[in-house]
């Protein structure tokens, strides 16, 4: 098992720009989130879900979608990167929402 | 926010000490999950202790938990050099979807 996996690894974009972070598992986890981790602040929730179809915004989920097309699947969109944007993100999933998460190693994102 | 703390921010030991760190939260949890970071790398589940109860151990781990104080700490026994890393402890709420994680402990083991 590949276990989380997430793509890109690093990526700079400029003001305005938009991209996708992109996160897979193949673990049929059924809960999957996205973090964003800066000095300091530890990693704080940006969006989640509980299942294909279903999502929920976390702590800062301003400037960025998500969808959950599919088990496996739980995309990241930056809709009109800022620099506030700068950060590691990462992705994780597990079996439930009570249970150990797993996650990727991370994309590390630059906007200027 | 609803993030917890630890403490201390950073901390700087010999190998073969104990090394202790501490976590305190805000809200009623289910569980309290402890997790290890490496530099540069995502992070890794290392122990996860319920809501009632009070301590567990893994091998050279040992969590405790007073759900009256809201805080935890980990405990790390005989530590090597490999233990350098950063240490996040992470809330799960009872009426909630979502993990707050504490801001972290920087450990550094001096071989």
């Amino acid at each position: 098992n590949a276990g989380v996996t997430q793509t890109p690894k690093f990526q700079v974009l400029k003001t305005g720009q938009s991209m996708t972070l992109q996160c897979a598992q193949d673990m049929n986890h059924e809960y999957m989130s996205w973090y964003r981790q800066d000095p300091g602040m530890g990693l704080r929730l940006i969006h989640y879900s509980v299942g294909a179809g279903i999502t929920d915004q976390g702590e800062v989920p301003n400037g960025y979608n998500v969808s959950r097309s599919t088990t496996e699947d739980f995309p990241l969109r930056l809709l009109s990167a800022a620099p506030s944007q700068t950060s590691v993100y990462f992705c994780a999933s597990s079996s439930a929402r009570y249970n150990e998460q797993f996650f990727g190693p991370g994309t590390r994102l630059t906007v200027l | 926010s609803q993030q917890g703390e630890e403490d201390p921010q950073a901390l700087s030991i010999q190998e073969g000490e104990n090394a202790t760190m501490n976590c305190s939260y805000k809200t009623s949890i289910n569980n309290l999950q402890w997790y290890r970071q490496n530099s540069g790398r995502g992070l890794v589940h290392l122990i996860l202790i319920r809501s009632n109860e009070r301590e567990k151990h893994s091998g050279r781990l040992r969590v405790t938990l007073d759900t009256s104080k809201k805080s935890s700490s980990l405990l790390i026994t005989a530590s090597r050099a490999a233990d350098t890393a950063s240490y996040f402890c992470a809330t799960v709420s009872n009426t909630g979807n979502q993990f707050y994680f504490g801001t972290g402990t920087s450990l550094t083991v001096i071989p």
